[in-house]
């Protein structure tokens, strides 16, 4: 079974870091390329960030360019997002998806929290 | 960067009644198009994509149509657990960008 279980989310403080990680099994995790997708409280869905799956090619919404960095181990089968400079407006729920090539999102996992605030 | 503008932002549909969901993208997207279903406190799950292709996980009541501008997904007969939120997405450009959604409640 695909599956992917983000973790890393938790509370920070504006102007504070933090890394989220996602983590995959059930299939061959450096065949695929990735999705970060946040959804902000009562909010609908964002895309974030995209990653190739040599980790060659990257991808950033606006919103988040210059802050986050995504990046990928793939003897660890485990995708990152680096956040860096967070403001209230990064919380969210992050969520990890599979694609291939690029289009859709795909298999998508649970999500991790983060929390922004002083 | 492409705007997608969901409509209605609520349906309010009695179970075993049609529902039709629509998206409009600000430029073609040709059918580069994606829709998802979110039940509350879950994450998203693929329902559709290349704007009519159904992975097998979701029964034949749903559908898709459309290409270019204009997206439709058609839910013949609803079922309690079809009530959920549902986004299109487009993948036809960077960034990749969601509707704002059409919540399907019960009526």
């Amino acid at each position: 079974e695909v599956q992917l279980v983000e973790s890393g989310g938790g509370l920070v403080q504006p102007g504070g870091s933090l890394r989220l990680s996602c983590a995959g099994s059930g299939f061959t995790f450096s065949y695929y390329s990735f999705y970060w997708v946040r959804q902000a409280p009562g909010k609908g869905l964002e895309y974030v960030s995209a990653i190739s799956s040599g980790g060659g090619d990257t991808f950033y919404a606006n919103s988040v360019e210059g802050r986050f960095t995504i990046s990928r181990d793939n003897s660890k089968d485990t995708l990152y997002l680096q956040m860096g400079s967070l403001r209230a407006e990064d919380m969210a729920v992050y969520y990890c998806a599979t694609t291939s090539n690029f289009n859709h999102m795909d298999v998508w996992g649970k999500g991790t929290t983060v929390t922004v605030s002083s | 960067e492409i705007v997608m503008t969901q409509s209605p932002a609520t349906l309010s549909v009695s179970p075993g009644e049609r529902a039709t969901l629509s998206c409009t993208a600000s430029q073609g997207i040709s059918r580069d198009l994606a829709w998802y279903q979110q039940r509350p406190g879950q994450a998203p799950r693929l329902l559709m994509y290349g704007a009519s292709t159904r992975p097998s996980a979701f029964p034949a009541r749903f559908s898709g149509s459309g290409s270019g501008t204009e997206f439709t997904l058609t839910i013949s007969s609803l079922q309690s657990e079809d009530f959920a939120t549902y986004y299109c997405l487009q993948y036809h450009n960077w960034p990749r960008t969601f509707g704002q959604g059409t919540k399907v409640e019960i009526k």
